[in-house]
């Protein structure tokens, strides 16, 4: 069983549609995140929910949306793609939002991520 | 502010070498410090992570990481590369943010390749 699973694995698709990226985690985490990994494998946080609750937003265009329907997943929607989107976009998913907790429970498990080009 | 930084983009060792890939954390705070491993295509797999209890963290795989404070180094090292150790190689920290909530900051990623 995949413990943090996107869907799809590749999407390629035409400058200016909108698309979703799926991710379930099946951990029982409460916390799930999204980053992306630019071409030059730079990997950064976008976003970050907590039982369904937004705790990151970083500085994302308001054209990235996430949405998490149940704590055990994290979808991202991004309209009217841009060429300077393509990226591999990574889900990944904790147990404990508090930091002060146990480290174990602090460690990230990550997707196989996803790779968007968009033409 | 958390931060690493990750010396030298690109490794290169022959196979049975010593690996070492170096990572320097700046950090305010005790730091949480994770290595992590990308295979082609693949996704982050936890290679160890520092927990405080020990400077000295064994991973997977037969690596293992030494934390030096005074240093502010969290350097990756493996007695003897294998070809299957050819991958990209990320430090983190985890940065602490309002509301007890944390966040992985990633260094800019180090390209091992092994050569025969």
């Amino acid at each position: 069983d995949t413990a943090v699973s996107q869907t799809p694995k590749y999407l390629v698709t035409q400058m200016g549609n909108d698309k979703s990226i799926k991710c379930e985690q099946n951990l029982g985490h409460d916390t799930m995140y999204w980053y992306k990994q630019d071409s030059k494998k730079f990997l950064k946080i976008m976003f970050s929910y907590n039982n369904k609750e937004l705790i990151i937003n970083e500085t994302v265009p308001n054209r990235f949306s996430p949405k998490s329907p149940d704590k055990a997943h994290l979808n991202l929607h991004i309209n009217s793609l841009e060429l300077g989107d393509s990226a591999v976009y990574f889900c990944a998913s904790s147990q404990d939002r508090r930091a002060s907790g146990s480290l174990a429970k602090n460690i990230q498990y990550f997707g196989a991520g996803t790779r968007l080009s968009v033409l | 502010a958390q931060s690493v930084t990750q010396l030298g983009s690109h490794v290169s060792v022959s196979e049975g070498a010593l690996v070492l890939l170096r990572c320097n954390y700046s950090s305010s705070v005790p730091p949480y410090l994770f290595w992590y491993v990308q295979y082609p295509n693949q996704g982050l797999q936890l290679l160890l992570k520092y927990t405080s209890a020990a400077t000295l963290v064994k991973g997977i795989n037969g690596f293992e990481a030494e934390f030096k404070k005074s240093e502010t180094s969290f350097h990756l090292t493996k007695p003897s590369a294998h070809m299957s150790d050819a991958a990209e190689y990320f430090c983190a920290v985890s940065a602490i943010l309002s509301g007890g909530y944390n966040k992985l900051i990633f260094g800019a990623g180090t390209r091992l390749a092994v050569h025969p």
